[in-house]
This record gives C-alpha cells, sequence and structure tokens, in this order.
C-alpha cells in the first residue's frame, strides 16, 4: 500500500529563506508526483507536477526533483516572501489515483 | 473555461439526513474523484470514476455513494449523515491523454453535520 509522508509538518522561516520541503513516499511505481499549496479555508492549487521519467520541474521560484528509486520528492523554495506562507501537500499517483501526504505548513516571518 | 466546480461551498446537516453533493467539470475529463479532508490531514479518496457509467471504491468509501450518469458530472451522496462525515469535500477530474493524469480540484464543499 502506497504511503506518503512529508517532514516537516511545520515550518517557520524568516523572509528571504530558501528552504526545502520533503515528500517520501513507499512505492516507487508511480505516474507522477504533484505538489499542491493549499491556503486557509481554501481548495488546492497545482504547484508542479513532476512525471515519473522526470528528475525535476521549475516554476519560477519553485523546483521539485524526484528520485524514484529512493522514494523521494523535494520542492525548493528560492528567496522566500510572506505570501509563501501556506500548507505545501505532495500527492504520489499511483494508478491514476492521488496518495497525499499530510502536508507542510509554512509561515514567512517579515 | 470554469475547470471543476462544485455544488454547494457550505451545508450544515443533522444526523440522518441525506443530501447529495454536485461536481461538474467542462474539460471532458475521464477520470472523476471526491476526496475528503479533515483537520491537519491530506485528502483521502473516498469514490472515484473512470468514465462515464463505472464507479469504484477508494480508501474510505463508507456511508457514500456515488454516480456518474453522465460523462461531465461526478454526484457524492450521503444517505444517513452522520457526525464524523464532518469535513471539506473536494472534486477532481483527470485525463489519460498524453499519460498526464494531472489532477485538477474544484473550490471544495464545506459540511457540518450536527
Amino acid at each position: 500500500k502506497q504511503e506518503v509522508t512529508q517532514i516537516p509538518a511545520a515550518l517557520s522561516v524568516p523572509e528571504g529563506e530558501n528552504l526545502v520541503l520533503n515528500c517520501s513516499f513507499t512505492d516507487s511505481a508511480i505516474y507522477n508526483l504533484q505538489w499542491f499549496r493549499q491556503d486557509p479555508g481554501k481548495g488546492l492549487t497545482s504547484l508542479l507536477l513532476i512525471q515519473s521519467s522526470q528528475r525535476e520541474q521549475t516554476s519560477g521560484r519553485l523546483n521539485a526533483s524526484l528520485d524514484k528509486s529512493s522514494g523521494r520528492s523535494t520542492l525548493y523554495i528560492a528567496a522566500s516572501q510572506p505570501g509563501d506562507s501556506a500548507t505545501y501537500l505532495c500527492a504520489v499517483n499511483s494508478s491514476y489515483k492521488l496518495i497525499f501526504g499530510s502536508g507542510t505548513r509554512l509561515l514567512v516571518r517579515p | 473555461n470554469a475547470g471543476v466546480t462544485q455544488t454547494p461551498k457550505f451545508r450544515v446537516l443533522k444526523t440522518g439526513q441525506s443530501m447529495t453533493l454536485l461536481c461538474a467539470q467542462d474539460m471532458n475529463h475521464e477520470y472523476m474523484y471526491w476526496y475528503r479532508q479533515d483537520p491537519g490531514m491530506g485528502l483521502r479518496l473516498i469514490h472515484y470514476s473512470v468514465g462515464e457509467g463505472t464507479t469504484a471504491k477508494g480508501e474510505v468509501p463508507d456511508g457514500y455513494n456515488v454516480s456518474r450518469l453522465k460523462k461531465q458530472n461526478f454526484l457524492l451522496g450521503l444517505e444517513s449523515a452522520a457526525p464524523s462525515q464532518t469535513s471539506v469535500y473536494f472534486c477532481a477530474s483527470s485525463s489519460a491523454s498524453g499519460g498526464s493524469y494531472e489532477q485538477y480540484f474544484g473550490p471544495g464543499t464545506r459540511l457540518t453535520v450536527t
């Protein structure tokens, strides 16, 4: 059974720091991995999708990497801003179904 | 192009009442999903559909039923609501086109069962 774990559960950093969010999964047989952002009381916004054949994807200040063999993905946020404060969810696509981690709650302090 | 929409946005039910949540997508996607999200947790899959007229159980299907009579719509029903079903419900859709299976989410329905 696929299990997805996100570490840390919460993170507080000063503005301007570069930071890394971690996601690990137990079964390497995946189609892809998605990173989402969720603001309090809101829906999910897709940030990046990495196909199983890819190693990384970039969008602006965000970079996501995927290492299937070790069951790990990281989301790198460069030069963090207070507007980046949100919960970040990692989800693994196995058999076209998403299995979610519990998320990392990020606070970027001005 | 509205993407994925959900109706209603909020609902309060008494224990034992029934209701139906409606999800609609205008992207001609084959796959549709219903998830629930509880405080401090990620999303868990309730039911899903791989095409019109098909449905399948996900991780937490008990107490819910679904129907996919039209390709663009996916209904989630609660026949006899329980307080444990208080949650935020998200609908999503995806397509196998290009092998992406990228899922697109609706804005959610916040349900409280008293």
